[in-house]
């Protein structure tokens, strides 16, 4: 079945020390996403990308890096810069058209400590 | 201003009684509209989407658009307690991205 595989479910990290989240998707879509999401303030859009090797920063980009070296793949780094990194962290994809739905992964909980 | 809000809930409604959901929006020039649900502690599930103004139906689910007065909403018919849920409105503005509410959290009560 298709679909977007984010990995591990549940992360817990050391202040300080830098984290990857991994995003894997088999829908063949040419864009993917990456939020975040805090109790109480829906999404928020961290970075995207349309296609493979190109990407763009979101609305809260500061203290996250991400690479699209294939089309299937969206890792998302949070690093030690990011001042307050505990969240509910999702990855989503679409076909690349304007104005396409989004589908999202079943995300991964980040604690940081 | 918020691009997109919602009224953040909780809205509670007996079984079999109709749900209505709305969500209100800044930029004018916006031109998609979608709803999510997301159960407590899973990721948002894409149930209706709606482009232009006017009403789509979707089994018990109806979207309802105004692009005049910058407003869309959701209807649940006939709730049942496996709609209880937050229901997330997101926003495209023509490009790649979606702008989302807070959410609006409904209980439906047995």
């Amino acid at each position: 079945d298709g679909g977007i595989t984010q990995s591990p479910k549940y992360l817990f990290r050391k202040e300080g020390q830098n984290v990857t989240l991994s995003c894997e998707q088999n829908l063949n879509h040419d864009a993917m996403y990456w939020y975040r999401q805090d109790p109480g303030q829906g999404l928020r859009l961290i970075y995207y990308s349309q296609i493979v090797n190109d990407f763009q920063k979101g609305d809260i980009a500061e203290g996250y890096s991400v690479s699209r070296e294939k089309k299937e793949s969206f890792p998302l780094t949070v690093t030690s810069a990011q001042k307050n990194p505990t969240a509910f962290y999702l990855c989503a994809s679409s076909i690349g058209l304007t104005n396409s739905p989004l589908h999202f992964g079943n995300g991964t909980r980040l604690t940081v400590t | 201003q918020k691009e997109v809000e919602q009224n953040s809930g909780p809205l509670s409604v007996p079984e079999g009684a109709i749900a209505s959901l709305n969500c209100t929006y800044s930029d004018r020039g916006s031109q998609s509209f979608f709803w999510y649900r997301q159960y407590s502690g899973k990721s948002p599930e894409l149930i209706m989407f709606i482009y232009s103004n006017g009403d789509k139906e979707d089994g018990r689910f109806t979207a309802q658009l105004n692009k005049a007065s910058q407003y869309v909403s959701l209807l649940i018919r006939d709730s049942q307690p496996s709609d209880s849920a937050t229901y997330l409105c997101a926003v495209n503005k023509g490009d790649y991205k979606l702008s989302f509410g807070a959410g609006t959290t409904v209980t439906v009560r047995a």
